[in-house]
């Protein structure tokens, strides 16, 4: 199970940190994956971290803004987004990430950027 | 990255088979064998139905299938039933940039 919290409204600019927390599972062996979707848009993959948290990867439209992290004693999941966009509203699921298979997800959580 | 190519409907009566493709390139879907579908009902979250173009995950029914030809990945749902009505989305690895990269979405809808 995969839950995540600390999603809300935020300004342009601004800065929120989104978490998720495995159970049920090993979750240090599992790479893991953000992914979002706008209000009534399609899914897009943002960042993976690697299951000792050593390696990242970015999509370049969050990439020098946003980053992820794990604390694989917690079995937690961290993004930090900083100067925040209104195009950044959407809702934020974390997923287990093998290549291109997110196996697990998250319930979602809605974070809301206003102008 | 520019999203992979889905259509954006398709539909189809119960009982009826339908395919939805997804158009990418020789940098992710063509290249790789790292083709995932992924169904999603609205206000929920998306659920994987096929993983490396054709295999499906425990508990998926074997209705689902996926393939994959040149730069061009496949779902196939047959036997059509009415809880299949869900938006679809495939995701491919990709060695440009990006890690992954998904599709548009297609929405299905049955008749």
């Amino acid at each position: 199970q995969l839950v995540e919290t600390g999603g809300g409204l935020v300004q342009a600019g601004g800065s929120l940190t989104l978490s998720c927390v495995g159970s049920g599972f090993m979750f240090r062996n599992y790479d893991m994956t953000w992914v979002r979707q706008a209000p009534g848009k399609g899914l897009e993959w943002v960042c993976v971290i690697n299951g000792r948290g050593g390696s990242t990867q970015y999509a370049d439209a969050v990439r020098g803004r946003f980053s992820i992290s794990r604390d694989n004693s917690k079995n937690t999941l961290h993004l930090k987004m900083n100067s925040l966009r209104v195009e950044d509203t959407a809702t934020y699921y974390c997923a287990t990430a093998n290549y291109a298979t997110f196996e697990f997800w998250g319930q979602g959580i809605l974070v809301a950027v206003s102008s | 990255q520019s999203a992979l190519a889905q259509p954006a409907s398709v539909s189809g009566s119960p009982g009826q088979s339908i395919t939805i493709s997804c158009i990418g390139t020789s940098s992710d879907v063509g290249g790789y064998n790292y083709v995932s579908w992924y169904q999603q009902h609205p206000g929920k979250a998306p659920r994987l139905i096929v993983f490396d173009v054709s295999k499906r995950p425990s508990g998926i029914a074997s209705r689902f299938s996926g393939s994959k030809s040149g730069n061009t990945a496949s779902l196939t749902i047959s036997g059509l039933q009415t809880e299949d009505e869900a938006d679809y989305y495939c995701s491919s690895f990709t060695s440009r940039s990006s890690f992954s990269v998904f599709g548009s979405g297609t929405k299905v809808t049955v008749l």
